[in-house]
């Protein structure tokens, strides 16, 4: 089945540092994954999306992501986190009628 | 000028009431989804439909019944609400042919609190 994973429920960072949160997919075909980010109370916004050619894609924000076929990753970076970034970050893999998403990693920033 | 807006945001009913929540999108997509967030965050699709067709319906227990009027409007009525249905709504709208490329656009939910 379709699927992916966020292997990091919660990750705690301090403000400026660099930040890496995972995903892994499974998929049998090309995958099209997303990285959506919601704050406190609020709706998902996109960040980000991959479906094919350059796998290094940059998004919103300041984030960008890499797809890595060979580890089945689409791993969201920020080379430096801002307070205002902490939420729920949620990597999602999709078809044109379905979007399935993985449990979410937590973002706290400490100042 | 807001894409997909739901009403109400919040919500909060007694056991075994009837209840309905709106959603509408000004975006021009031909799909729209509702989708279930849970305690701990999990989001889980619920129901699709392209152009006021059900295309997928994912083991809903059948006290939940969508309906879209037009492409522009899906609503969602459940029958005697349970505890357990206690979450946040998400209202998700793309253009099936595009969703891949442009992704999702979703609505702000709708808190759902069964007393």
């Amino acid at each position: 089945a379709q699927s992916v994973t966020q292997p990091d429920i919660h990750i705690t960072v301090s403000e400026g540092a660099s930040l890496e949160l995972r995903c892994n997919y499974s998929y049998g075909a090309t995958p099209y994954l997303f990285w959506y980010v919601q704050s406190p109370g609020q709706g998902l916004q996109l960040l980000l999306k991959y479906f094919s050619g350059d796998t290094l894609v940059q998004g919103i924000k300041g984030f960008e992501a890499e797809f890595k076929r060979s580890q089945s990753s689409f791993n969201l970076r920020k080379p430096s986190v801002h307070w205002s970034d902490a939420a729920e970050y949620f990597c999602a893999g999709g078809s044109n009628y379905k979007l399935t998403f993985g449990k979410g990693t937590l973002l706290t920033v400490n100042p | 000028d807001t894409a997909v807006s739901q009403t109400p945001k919040y919500l909060v009913t007694q056991m075994g009431n009837d209840k309905s929540i709106k959603c509408e999108q000004n975006l021009g997509h031909d799909t729209m989804y509702w989708y279930k967030q849970d305690s701990k965050k999990f989001l889980k699709i619920m129901f699709s439909y392209n152009n006021k067709e059900l295309i997928i319906n994912e083991t809903v227990p059948n006290r939940f019944s969508p309906k879209s009027p037009d492409k522009a409007h899906l609503n969602l009525h459940i029958n005697s609400l349970e505890l357990g249905d206690s979450a946040v709504y998400f209202c998700a709208s793309s253009q099936a042919d595009r969703a891949i490329y442009y992704g999702y656009t979703f609505g702000s939910g709708t808190r759902l609190t069964v007393v």
